[in-house]
């Protein structure tokens, strides 16, 4: 299986900055088949980004996606106080579809 | 847009038995795959299963095959997981996930989450 690494695990920024988050892959993913979900505590994770680069319904434009092959990033501009959460990545190019370990953004 | 609700999680003995179901609404249920996905302390999200719309066809992640069965009743917009013989290393917050479509496995829709601990 496709197994993701997230750097940083950890991430401390101030609303108002850019968080950049890194998704790499141990084997080139399918189509860029990549999507992002943020997670906060006690609620339902959110899709965010899907096809490496695509924003789902409703996300705002601060958030954006890129990357192709074995790198993906993930980057929100201009933090929001509530932007701050853990971030995952998932590959579903592949079978079985795998989630990254998770980067925790957190107010600095 | 729709809504998954999770139930059915709580504290259970290494060994024993547990069934978590997931109501749906909001949408036509019996038209989708479904999954079930665990965020497992210290390590993040694990895919554990799906079904097919039918619910005809099964996979599991090779964790879980053999002690976990997946279900539904979409008479009953219902998704059940059935845990049998679970371990420590299955606790876990189980969600109850939707994929966009069959073939696009990226999940659009979670429930709030079950949690299940399994201690003695």
């Amino acid at each position: 299986e496709i197994v993701l690494t997230q750097s940083p695990g950890t991430l401390s920024l101030s609303p108002g900055e850019t968080a950049t988050l890194s998704c790499w892959a141990s084997q080139r993913v399918s189509r860029s088949y990549v999507a992002w979900y943020q997670h906060k505590p006690g609620q339902a994770p959110r899709l965010l980004i899907y096809a490496a680069s695509l924003r789902a319904t409703g996300i705002p434009d601060r958030f954006s996606g890129s990357g192709s092959g074995t790198d993906f990033t993930l980057i929100i501009n201009r933090l929001e106080p509530e932007d701050f959460a853990v971030y995952y990545c998932q590959q579903y190019g592949t079978s079985p579809n795998t989630f990254g370990q998770g980067t925790n953004l957190d107010i600095k | 847009e729709g809504q998954l609700v999770e139930s059915g999680g709580g504290k259970v003995q290494p060994g024993g038995s547990l069934r978590l179901s997931c109501a749906a609404s909001g949408f036509t249920f019996s038209s989708y795959w479904m999954h079930w996905v665990r965020l497992v302390p210290g390590k993040g999200l694990v895919w554990v299963s799906f079904i097919n719309s039918e619910g005809t066809s099964t996979n599991y992640a090779d964790s879980v095959k053999g002690r976990f069965t997946i279900s539904r009743d979409n008479a009953k917009n219902t998704l059940y997981l059935q845990m049998d013989s679970v371990r420590v290393e299955d606790t876990a917050v189980y969600y109850c996930v939707r994929p966009r479509s069959p073939y696009l496995n990226y999940f659009d829709l979670w429930g709030q989450g079950a949690l299940v601990t399994v201690s003695s």
